[in-house]
């Protein structure tokens, strides 16, 4: 059964970037979209983006500018960067994959700290 | 932007209980793009329910999603001790394609 997990660094300092990868083990990452989705503590869950494994991609309008995400199907990895990040950035990242129109598996997700 | 709406905020039941929750849309939408998940404290949300209505597989039979256009509901037949947990309804479309209700909490009375 697939699964996904998101890794990377636990402390990001403000107005820097973001960057975390998802792994995706036991299946090919080939013929799927795959989601990036946040959730500050205590709070709900904020839909960042999406990749396609042919490459394209789709993001929330609120997050657009500062997001990009790249995938490398040789690795079975895909990627998050988010730019000029601040304390609202402060959240449990998840990498899910997309099923027709709901997500499926979940990673168990990575916290990320904005903090000087 | 289609906006999820989700009530109650907590729903306090006893084991045993049935439990229906709630979520409305800001418009119409296709049952077809309406989810719920579960999520328990640590860990990442887990799909119960897709297209409104149809379980997921492995999902206990006393899981079930209903509801059309605006509203929809997930209804818990009879708690279990591991059912009280964070719900969330999710749409799928719209100028945001992924939106989340605000979550429902399930928590023992």
């Amino acid at each position: 059964q697939v699964q996904v997990q998101a890794s990377g660094p636990g402390l990001v300092k403000p107005s820097e970037t973001l960057s975390l990868t998802c792994t995706v083990s036991r299946g090919s990452i080939s013929t799927y979209y795959y989601s990036w989705v946040r959730q500050p503590a205590g709070k709900g869950l904020e839909w960042i983006g999406r990749m396609y494994t042919g490459g394209n991609t789709d993001y929330n309008p609120s997050l657009k500018s500062r997001v990009t995400m790249s995938i490398d199907t040789s690795k079975n990895q895909f990627s998050l960067k988010m730019t000029s990040v601040t304390a609202a950035d402060t959240a449990v990242y998840y990498c899910a994959r997309e099923l027709t129109s709901w997500f499926d598996p979940w990673g168990q997700g990575t916290l990320v700290t904005v903090s000087s | 932007e289609i906006v999820l709406t989700q009530s109650p905020g907590t729903l306090s039941l006893s084991p045993g209980e049935r439990a229906t929750l709630s979520c409305r849309a800001s418009q119409t939408i296709s049952s077809s793009n309406l989810a719920w998940y579960q999520q328990k404290p640590g860990q990442a949300p887990r799909v119960l329910i897709y297209g409104a209505t149809s379980r997921v597989t492995g999902i206990p039979d006393r899981f079930s999603g209903s509801g059309s256009g605006t509203d929809f509901s997930l209804t818990i037949s009879r708690l279990e001790p591991e059912d009280f947990a964070v719900y969330y309804c999710q749409h799928y479309g719209g100028s945001v394609l992924f939106t989340f209700g605000p979550g429902t909490k399930v928590d023992v009375k």
